[in-house]
């Protein structure tokens, strides 16, 4: 166990719709991450949030966009889904108090299906 | 740009032979930090280990161990006497010192099949 918390585990929704994934951090770390594993794609890297500020922005759709709270959990949301939204998305978050090469920790993952 | 390869898209061997699973990386950072993890059938992504790049020590853990070799850019994982629960995807990841805790880059993958 990681201490990294996601839900929902499993997810179906249909094209159009819009989700929301929650992630709760390992007690400490200040650093929140949202990636996306697809079949195609492999382990893509969304976007970073450290101690509720926007750290760091990789491949993110503009229809998709997080937030992190200022009890440290976050949030990922995905509007307007399409079939090839349909991913494994991991939250994982690290404690990144000054400190650079941090561990980054995995929750198990929220499994997307859009039909 | 940082890059990680696995050559390896899917290895199988038979229970109890060793096995190595190569990592190639490419950055222009001094210091760097490279990690292992595991992602078995069920899904999680599984921590396995942290390098940092003025650390060339090579490192054993039980059946693991990493080689890691900054003249070759190489972060190799072998896995000694493999058993059945050590299929699993492994991905080898790249995070970068620059100005903080950057994101890791995760290579391909590897997917290791160890036959009973």
């Amino acid at each position: 166990d990681s201490g990294v918390t996601q839900t929902p585990k499993h997810l179906i929704t249909a094209t159009g719709q819009r989700v929301t994934l929650r992630c709760s951090p390992r007690s400490g770390d200040l650093s929140v991450y949202w990636y996306q594993q697809s079949l195609d794609q492999g382990l893509q890297f969304l976007i970073q949030y450290y101690n509720g500020e926007e750290r760091a922005k990789g491949n993110i759709l503009e229809r998709f966009s997080a937030q992190q709270f200022p009890d440290l959990h976050s949030e990922l949301n995905l509007s307007s889904l399409e079939l090839g939204d349909s991913a494994l998305y991991f939250c994982a978050s690290s404690v990144d108090r000054g400190l650079v090469g941090n561990t980054i920790y995995f929750g198990e993952g929220s499994w997307l299906t859009v039909v | 740009a940082q890059k990680v390869t696995q050559a390896q898209t899917e290895i199988s061997v038979v229970e109890k032979e060793d096995v190595t699973l190569d990592c190639v990386y490419e950055t222009r950072d001094t210091t760097y930090y490279l990690f292992w993890y595991k992602q078995p059938p069920s899904g999680e992504l599984v921590f396995l280990i942290r390098r940092n790049s003025f650390d060339e020590q090579n490192e054993i853990s039980g059946r693991y161990s990493w080689n890691f070799q900054k003249s070759t850019s190489s972060f190799n994982f072998t896995i000694t006497a493999s058993q059945v629960v050590d299929s699993a995807v492994y991905f080898c990841a790249l995070s970068e010192a620059g100005s903080g805790n950057t994101p890791l880059v995760f290579g391909k993958g590897t997917r290791l099949s160890v036959i009973a």
